[in-house]
Formats: C-alpha cells, structure tokens, sequence
C-alpha cells in the first residue's frame, strides 16, 4: 500500500528559527508533492508544492528540499514566525495520477513560541 | 475556501440516521474529492470525481455515498452503515487533478 510518513508528530520552534518538517515515501510511484497548511477548525490550504524533476523549489520563507534517491522531501520555515503555528501535512500524488488522488502524510504540529 | 462552500459548518445527528454534507464550488473546476480528518491523523479519501456524472471509491469509501449530477455540486452522505461517523469532512476540488484547494469543512458528530 502507497504510504507517506511524517516527522516530528509536534515541532516547537523559537521565533526567527527554522522549522523542518519531513516526509518520506516507500516507492517510487509518485510524480508531485505538495505541502499544505491548517489552521485549527479550517480546511487546509495549498502552500507549496514540487516535482520530482527538481531538487528545491522556494517561495518567500518556504522551502522545499526533495531526495529522490532516499525517497524523502522536506518542508523548511525559515524566520519562523508565530503566526505560522498550525498543523503542516504532507501529500504524494500517484504517477498517472489516479484522477489527483492524494496520500497524505499524518501532520506536524508546529508551535512557534515569541 | 474562496469559491468552495460547505454547509452547515456543524452538524449534529442522532446514531442511525443518514445525513447529507454539502460541497459547492462556483471555479470552474471538473475534479472534486471528500476527505475525513480524524485528530491526529491526516486526510483519508473517501470518494473523488472527475467530471459530472462519474466518481470514484477512495481509500475509505464503505458507509458512504455521493453523486455527481452537476458540475458545481458533490453532496456526500453519511449512511447509517458507517460505523464512526464524527468527523471533519472536508471537501476540495482541483482543476488540473493536481492542485487541490480545499473548503471550509464539515463537523459531524452523531451520537
């Protein structure tokens, strides 16, 4: 069965730090990984996304970094601020697309403490 | 959310009962997805289609069902076969079937 998995379940980061969220994946049959962004009691929103045919994609503070030989992709916050507090989840999109099914990881709690 | 509306934001429901989740969606798009959230967990399909008319099981489709008759609209309906229904059902829909954009949420509790 396709699985994500990611790491840490809970993240407490300083003010101004960096937050590094992980995931990894156990085949190769994906071709799209987006991060999403959820606040408490609302729907989760789309913050970055990357394809496999690049190692680093960046917008603003938001990186993602992708391992395609380790299976692996990585979300950094950089100059984290508490207004980034929310649960961060992970997805992979099967190759061929499967209609854009998406398997998501378990989420990460993020607290970013002033 | 933007342009994607689920209604009501809390539902409440006694345990036997079927009841209906709203999903609407005024972007155009053609892919439209149902999702549960449970706390501490990620998001699990449970149905998805692809243009009116048609859809297809997620991973977690049993006790559920929808219909796609319009392109704007996919209602889900929680039978009274689904054997945990309280949930955060969220709804979301995708124009290229790759960016998903999703809604506001549903919170069901049935007792």
């Amino acid at each position: 069965q396709q699985q994500v998995k990611q790491s840490p379940q809970s993240l407490i980061v300083q003010k101004g730090g960096i937050s590094i969220i992980n995931c990894a994946y156990e085949n190769t049959a994906f071709d799209y990984f987006p991060w999403y962004q959820q606040f408490p009691g609302k729907g989760p929103a789309l913050l970055i996304a990357i394809r496999p045919d690049v190692s680093e994609k960046k917008e603003g503070r938001f990186t993602i970094s992708f391992n395609k030989s380790a299976k692996q992709f990585s979300l950094h916050i950089m100059d984290s601020q508490p207004g980034d507090s929310a649960t961060y989840f992970c997805a992979a999109s099967p190759i061929y697309n499967q209609g854009g099914k998406l398997i998501f990881g378990q989420g990460t709690e993020l607290s970013v403490k002033p | 959310d933007g342009g994607i509306t689920q209604s009501p934001k809390y539902l409440f429901r006694k345990e036997g009962q079927n009841v209906t989740l709203s999903c609407e969606q005024n972007l155009n798009h053609d892919a439209m997805y149902w999702y549960r959230q449970d706390p501490g967990q990620g998001l699990r399909l449970i149905y998805y289609s692809q243009i009116v008319n048609d859809f297809q099981k997620g991973d977690i489709a049993e006790g559920y069902s929808v219909s796609r008759e319009k392109k704007e609209s996919f209602p889900l309906t929680v039978t009274s076969a689904q054997k945990n229904p309280t949930a955060f059902y969220l709804c979301a829909t995708s124009r290229d079937f790759y960016e998903q954009y999703f809604g506001p949420g549903t919170r069901l509790t049935v007792t």
